[in-house]
């Protein structure tokens, strides 16, 4: 199966900050990269699909980029709803894998 | 408005069995592959099966292979997953997921229900 590995675990920030999270696979994935947010208590939601896709709904102060095998989400400026856990998934393969998460918290 | 809802968890002893539901609503539900994916306590998300619009294509995680088995039912706009020989590392939160494709092989999830809780314990 295809590991990935995102980086940092948890991440402290303020509202208005520049974030990035590092998502890492261990082969190439091409761009078959999602990410999703969560929030304590709720079930995960798309964000971006094929590495830089924006989900219909979603805000523009988030981005993606990246292919091969290293990835990176992008919150332009942090806002106070954005404070939750972030996940990557690959979908090269039918074993979707997803990687252990990043907590965003509040600074 | 996309809607999915699952049902069937609860607590069950290890090595007994258990079905989950989810009923699909808002959109043409056999267009669409769908999926369950599960979530430990306090833990990330790990995906279980997948199931194309047709049930021709199914796949499964190495750690439910041979205990679990996904189906759906296109006339009643319902996935489900049959979990047999249930072991205490299955607890879990059980998310039903609208893959946004119908093959199900290697996609991502578009709508994710609010999950139902399963818990393996003595």
């Amino acid at each position: 199966d295809i590991q990935m590995t995102q980086s940092p675990s948890t991440l402290s920030a303020s509202v208005g900050d520049r974030v990035t999270i590092t998502c890492r696979a261990s082969q190439s994935i091409s761009s078959w990269l999602a990410w999703y947010q969560q929030k304590a208590g709720r079930a995960p939601k798309l964000l971006i699909y094929k590495a830089s896709n924006l989900q219909s709904g979603v805000p523009s102060r988030f981005s993606g980029s990246g292919s091969g095998t290293e990835f990176t989400l992008t919150i332009s400026r942090l806002q106070p709803d954005d404070f939750a856990t972030y996940y990557c998934q690959q979908y090269n393969s039918y074993s979707q894998t997803f990687g252990q998460g990043t907590k965003v918290e509040i600074k | 408005e996309v809607q999915l809802v699952e049902s069937g968890g609860g607590l069950v002893q290890p090595g007994r069995s258990l079905r989950l539901s989810c009923a699909a609503s808002g959109f043409i539900f056999d267009d669409y592959a769908m999926h369950w994916v599960r979530q430990a306590p306090g833990k990330g998300l790990e995906w279980v099966s997948g199931i194309s619009w047709s049930s021709g294509s199914i796949g499964y995680a190495d750690s439910v292979k041979g205990r679990f088995t996904i189906s759906r039912d296109n006339a009643k706009h319902s996935l489900y997953l049959q979990m047999n020989s249930l072991r205490a590392e299955d607890t879990a939160l059980y998310y039903c997921a609208k893959d946004q494709s119908s093959y199900g092989s290697g996609s991502y999830f578009d709508y994710w229900g609010q999950g139902t809780r399963v818990t393996v314990s003595s």
